[in-house]
Formats: C-alpha cells, structure tokens, sequence
C-alpha cells in the first residue's frame, strides 16, 4: 500500500504531557500537511511544508505545537503540555505539484484523546 | 476571507434515492479549486473530484454527479440510486488555485445516512 500512513492510530495521554505523531506520505508527493478535526466539524489546516521547508503555519498552530520534516519526508507533530483542548483527529495529508495531482490525500489520522 | 457552508447537517435517505449534498462557497479569489472528500465511519478521508474555477462543466461519474455554478457560488453533489455503503460525511473544500500548495478550507460536513 502506498498511501498516506500515520502512527499511532490512537492516543491518550494526561494532562501536561507531550506527545509526538508521525506521518508518512506517498513516497513521490513533496507536499505535506497537517490538520485537526474534532467532533462535527471539518478539518482545520495547521501547518504546511514543502519537501523539508515548512512554508505555511495557522494561527491555531500554538507554541506548544512543533512540527519537523527533516529530510523532506515522514514529518512528525509534536504537543508540548498536552491540554484536554487538544483532543481531537489529527490527519495528515500529502500531494504533488506534479501534473494535475494536487489534489490532497489523507492518512487515516491519530486520535488523540487527553484526559 | 474564503468559508465553506454546508448547510444540510444530516441527510437520512432509503436505499435507490437520490440525495443532493449542498456546498457555498465565498472567496474574493477569481481563480480557487473546489473539492468534495468522503470520510466513512473508518474516519479515512476519500478524494472524490477537483473542479478549478474556470471550468464549469458539469461532470459524471457512476452514480456521482457535481453541479458547479460560479453565478450562485455553488458546487452541489448528487448520489443517484443511494446504497447503505454510501453512509458517510460529505466534506466539500475550497482552496486558492494561485497557492495550490496551500491550505483546504473544509465545510462543517453533511452526514448521509442511507438505510436499508
């Protein structure tokens, strides 16, 4: 399968602590985005790379969020002092400017559930 | 600024109906792409079709159809002969075609429930 992969599929964690998700996206797209979805509503972009360059964060993106793209591959979020706030799907999702492939494709997300 | 709205929050139809999802848009864009994605109960978001601004061709596929109208900011999608396995949220999408690499913005979602 050569789809969008993310890991852990679920996570729960205490109050206060960090968190670390990673993506893999298709092996040829040298876009990447993250997004958080919680309970009725859409998916809410957070941040944007292009190969290891992260070009576009959202306002909803707090200092206590990180993300990496090291070699311009897998990325990995990261949540500093997790909140009860912070619960929600995080997906992960990668295109290519290439041709007419600029459609986003989505992994099938972390749920991360803070208790 | 650019929103989505979807107004429908849920649709519950019997199997071999047709259903309509609706979408509006807004954006002072003149050039943007719309989306519609599929997230069955897995939660896995489905690709479903790209429509650019200047191409308003209605288009097929299957048992699918979209209706794009730039004049009522439209782009409303159409299920013909419903079955249960299209049990899903209905996400609709826009985003700027100058800055392709950038940002989905997605509607709120209409959950279609299709029923036996």
């Amino acid at each position: 399968d050569t789809g969008v992969s993310q890991d852990p599929r679920h996570k729960i964690t205490k109050r206060g602590q960090n968190v670390t998700f990673r993506c893999d996206p298709i092996s040829e797209h040298n876009r990447l985005y993250w997004y958080r979805q919680t309970l009725g509503q859409g998916p809410e972009f957070l941040t944007y790379f292009q190969n290891e360059a992260q070009l576009e964060k959202s306002r909803l993106l707090s200092d206590r969020f990180s993300a990496e793209r090291p070699k311009g591959s897998f990325s990995t979020l990261e949540i500093q002092r997790t909140e009860q706030g912070d619960s929600a799907m995080y997906l992960c999702a990668s295109s290519s400017p290439a041709g007419t492939t600029i459609e986003q494709f989505f992994g099938p997300g972390t749920r991360l559930t803070v208790l | 600024a650019q929103k989505v709205t979807q107004a429908q929050t849920e649709i519950s139809v019997v199997e071999k109906e047709d259903v309509t999802l609706d979408c509006v848009y807004e954006t002072r864009d003149t050039t943007y792409y719309l989306f519609w994605y599929k997230q069955p109960p897995s939660g896995e978001l489905v690709f479903l079709i790209r429509r650019n601004s200047f191409d308003e061709q209605n288009e097929i596929s299957g048992r699918y159809s979209w209706n794009f109208q730039k004049s009522t900011s439209s782009f409303n999608f159409t299920i013909t002969a419903s079955q249960v396995v299209d049990s899903a949220v209905y996400f609709c999408a826009l985003s700027d075609l100058n800055q392709a690499g950038t940002a989905l913005i997605f509607g709120k979602g209409t959950t279609l429930s299709v029923s036996s």
